[in-house]
């Protein structure tokens, strides 16, 4: 059973760094055909995504995010990790880890995601 | 980016009713639409998949249809566990997703 869950603080000062973790159970994060995924819930809006890594090491990211973020796997805890330079309010939201499936034709769907882990940016 | 418009933002529905939920593509992407169910504190569910294709243990009261810039997800019964936020996503270019439609007990 493929589970993914979040872990990080839950209060993150303004200018400071967020650094968030999704531990994968039930699957190798080096396993071929998927990505690794963020994507983030502000309150009152809609989702947004945020960047994936691949297998190999790859990545990439939300354009309007790519100046300030990196992901990336750590393949001997089974995990991948979000950080996020110079956060401002804009940045609170519920961050989500997702697994991405690459199938037939290069459609991607989101088949296992994390429950979320809510981050608030406030001094 | 593309942009995705999901209309209603909000709708209010009897258990057993039948509901479409609509997403607007601001350019022609083909086939390549999720549809995602989400309830607060919980995982987002992967419902829908290349627009009309059912996730594997998802009811088959969902379905999806449409192609290019125009989507439906229908709900062709509603169940009392329906009661939640609805997003569509598209995966053509870099992926985003509509703003949600929350779908609430009438």
């Amino acid at each position: 059973q493929v589970q993914l869950k979040e872990s990080g603080p839950g209060l993150v000062k303004p200018s400071q760094t967020l650094s968030l973790t999704c531990d994968v159970s039930g699957v190798s994060v080096t396993s071929g055909g998927y990505y690794w995924s963020w994507i983030r819930l502000p309150a009152g809006k809609g989702l947004e995504w945020v960047g994936r890594v691949y297998s190999s090491g790859s990545t990439s990211y939300n354009p309007s995010l790519k100046s300030r973020l990196a992901i990336s796997l750590d393949t001997s805890k089974n995990q991948f990790s979000l950080n996020l330079t110079s956060v401002t309010a804009a940045d609170t939201a519920i961050y989500f880890c997702a697994r991405v499936m690459i199938t037939f034709g290069g459609v991607m769907r989101y088949d296992y995601w994390g429950e979320g882990t809510l981050v608030t940016v406030s001094s | 980016d593309i942009q995705m418009t999901q209309s209603p933002s909000s709708l209010s529905a009897s258990v057993g009713d039948r509901v479409t939920i609509t997403c607007r593509a601001s350019q022609s992407i083909s086939n390549y639409l999720n549809w995602y169910q989400y309830k607060p504190g919980k995982a987002p569910q992967l419902l829908i998949y290349a627009a009309s294709t059912l996730q594997g243990g998802v009811p088959s009261r969902f379905s999806g249809s449409g192609s290019g810039t125009d989507f439906t997800l229908t709900i062709s019964s509603l169940q009392p566990e329906d009661f939640a936020i609805y997003f569509c996503q598209q995966t053509f270019s870099t992926h985003t997703f509509g703003q949600g439609t929350k779908l609430e007990i009438k």
